[in-house]
């Protein structure tokens, strides 16, 4: 089946400092990639949907210029988290979708990337 | 605007018995509706979607849900379960068009004892 791939799976930064979350389709090529944000034991929070060659559409609240975002092809996405600090410390997924090849928009999800900022 | 309720933040049932997570929708347009289990420090693993046809879906593991329209609602089932089933499990809803985001419940815990 579909797998996304995220990496990495865990990362410890320093306050202020820059972080990236990779987020890659493995066997499909995936148009539009979303990227969420899960607090412990809560929901997940859609941040941004990206689509390949384009800017990504950030939800309401959502600082586009910490959390920039990048969909350079169609198999991968990158979620950098700029000048980062102890409450950007969250659980990142993304998730890619392939409407073309499964029925019904079918969504795959990453494993997830744990941030924490020290 | 699209959403999703669960109600309950946590079910508890016995091994052995029967399981129902519930969750109702709002969204415009025709849903599509799906079921996500997550593990502690995972990601979501796919339990089942409807999109279209009959009401109830079977999915992995075991598991059911019933679409039901009138009452707005996709609740997830199992006849009979086991503790490894204890988990978080997330209800999502998009509309039929193709590229757009899930959105979620907040979620609700299971847990199963022995």
């Amino acid at each position: 089946g579909a797998v996304v791939s995220q990496h990495p799976s865990w990362v410890i930064c320093k306050s202020g400092t820059s972080v990236k979350i990779e987020c890659r389709s493995l066997d499909f090529q995936a148009t539009t990639m979303f990227w969420y944000r899960q607090f412990p034991k809560q929901s997940l929070m859609l941040m941004a949907t990206s689509n390949e060659g384009s800017k990504a559409t950030y939800e309401q609240g959502v600082e586009k210029d910490k959390f920039l975002i990048n969909h350079a092809s169609l198999t991968l996405s990158t979620l950098t988290v700029t000048s980062a600090h102890p409450e950007d410390s969250s659980f990142y997924i993304c998730s890619a979708s392939n409407p073309g090849r499964h029925s019904g928009n079918t969504i795959y999800f990453g494993e997830g990337s744990w941030l924490t900022v020290v | 605007a699209q959403s999703v309720a669960q109600p309950e933040d946590q079910v508890n049932v016995a091994e052995g018995n029967p399981l129902t997570v519930k969750c109702t929708y709002s969204v415009s347009g025709n849903p599509y509706l799906f079921w996500y289990v997550q593990y502690p420090n995972r990601g979501l693993q796919f339990l089942l979607k409807y999109i279209t046809g009959d009401n109830l879906v079977k999915g992995s593991y075991g598991f059911e849900a019933e679409f039901n329209k009138s009452q707005t609602s996709f609740h997830l089932k199992k006849p009979s379960a086991l503790v490894s089933d204890s988990a978080l499990y997330f209800c999502a809803v998009t509309q039929g068009q193709a590229g757009t985001a899930l959105i979620f419940g907040k979620g609700t815990t299971l847990s199963v004892s022995s």
